[in-house]
This record gives structure tokens, C-alpha cells and sequence, in this order.
């Protein structure tokens, strides 16, 4: 049973506009969220984290939104870019451990 | 980047016989990872170690088994490899907040 869910496995948009990439997650005991990059044949690289106890956080083009109410996640890059086609990852930590449980991931395309 | 380095990164083995992969870390941290990747799954935590000799399950731990004897070092053992344990492994390593991956162990089993 996915714990964290991306229900959208690829997502196309045009180059210079905004890309939101969703997750959702059915269990209330995560206290940390992240979002991960993958290019083939490499290993994801980290992107940007959110705490629970915040609803927002921002790097550069890249910003995360917290719902706790909806258990939902997004990541917003503003502006999109070829370079940022890639999969993209959620991860949650499980309270009080460090156990990260991923997403099934969202392929991105940039169109130039 | 932490350094995290991933041995073999392609190998290639029957059914039924024995593999072991490896992950070496160089940053000192303290928590470690196995994931694996298949396409419509994402990354399934496989086990994770919280310390030297100090291991837990993950998601998909049926058919594997982990070590870790030192801090730097984190192994996977596939006791007897089978057909649905061919994937692409991530190792992981974290401090305090976010995963440093290695570049992946491509694993077919025949």
C-alpha cells in the first residue's frame, strides 16, 4: 500500500512557464517532506524539504507548499526550464525515525 | 555531494545464486539506505540502518538481507537471486535532513 502517491506520472509543459508537480499521502505520521531530481542513469538529487510544522518554502525557482489538512504536497518551478526535465520524487520521513518513504514519481517534460 | 560509491554498478547473474551489493560513504553519516527502482513503483526502501549493526526493514524486504559492521559501509545480500529482484539499486546516506544517493547498481537477474 503507497503510503506517498504521485497519481501524475508525466506532466508537459512549455518552457518559461510553471511547472506544478502533486503528492499526496495517507498517513499523518510524516514530520519531514522532500522533493528529489532524477536523470537516467543517475542517482536522484535533492531538491527541497518542508517541515511539518511550516505550509511553505522557497529556493530560487523552486518553491514547496505543505496542505496538512488535504495530506498534500507540491512543488512549483517558476520559471520551467529544458534543463529541469527530469522524474521527479516526493519523500516523507516517518515521525520519529529516519525511514523515508518515495513517491512513484512524475516524468517532466520542458518543451523549448 | 556526499561521496557515496556503489559496487558493482552492473552485474549481470542467474537464478538462484547469491549477490551482494555494496555501498561505501565517506561523509561519516550516520544513517544508511537500500532502495530499489522499478518503473510504476518509484523507490521502494528496501532496509535501512540507523547505525553500525543497527539495521530495520523497509517496504520490500522479503529476499534481502543488510550489514553494516562499519560506519562507511552498508551491504545488500540477495541470498538467492530470483527473476523480480532485477532492478536498479540506490544507495543512500543521511546526517540529519535530506538523502545523498549513489549512482545506482543495475541488477539482472536471468
Amino acid at each position: 500500500d503507497q503510503q506517498v502517491k504521485q497519481n501524475s506520472p508525466s506532466l508537459s509543459v512549455q518552457e518559461g512557464r510553471i511547472s506544478i508537480l502533486n503528492c499526496d499521502y495517507t498517513n499523518s505520521m510524516f514530520d519531514y517532506f522532500l522533493w528529489y531530481k532524477k536523470y537516467p542513469a543517475e542517482g536522484p538529487t535533492f531538491l527541497i524539504s518542508i517541515s511539518s510544522i511550516k505550509d511553505k518554502n522557497e529556493d530560487g525557482r523552486f518553491t514547496v507548499f505543505l496542505n496538512k489538512s488535504a495530506k498534500h504536497l507540491s512543488l512549483h518551478i517558476v520559471p520551467s526550464q529544458p534543463g529541469d526535465s527530469a522524474v521527479y520524487f516526493c519523500a516523507a520521513r516517518v515521525s520519529g525515525t529516519y525511514k523515508y518513504i518515495f513517491g512513484t514519481g512524475t516524468r517532466l517534460k520542458v518543451l523549448a | 555531494d556526499a561521496g557515496i560509491t556503489q559496487s558493482p554498478r552492473h552485474k549481470v547473474t542467474e537464478t538462484g545464486t547469491p549477490v551482494t551489493l555494496r555501498c561505501h560513504q565517506t561523509e561519516n553519516h550516520r544513517y544508511m539506505y537500500w532502495y530499489r527502482q522499478d518503473p510504476g513503483h518509484g523507490l521502494r526502501l528496501i532496509h535501512y540502518s540507523y547505525g553500525v549493526k543497527d539495521t530495520d526493514k523497509g517496504e520490500v524486504s522479503d529476499g534481502y538481507s543488510v550489514s553494516r559492521s562499519k560506519t562507511e559501509d552498508f551491504l545488500l545480500t540477495l541470498e538467492s537471486a530470483t527473476s523480480s529482484q532485477t532492478s536498479v539499486y540506490f544507495c543512500a546516506s543521511a546526517d540529519t535532513g535530506e538523502l545523498f544517493f549513489g549512482e545506482g547498481s543495475r541488477l539482472t537477474v536471468l
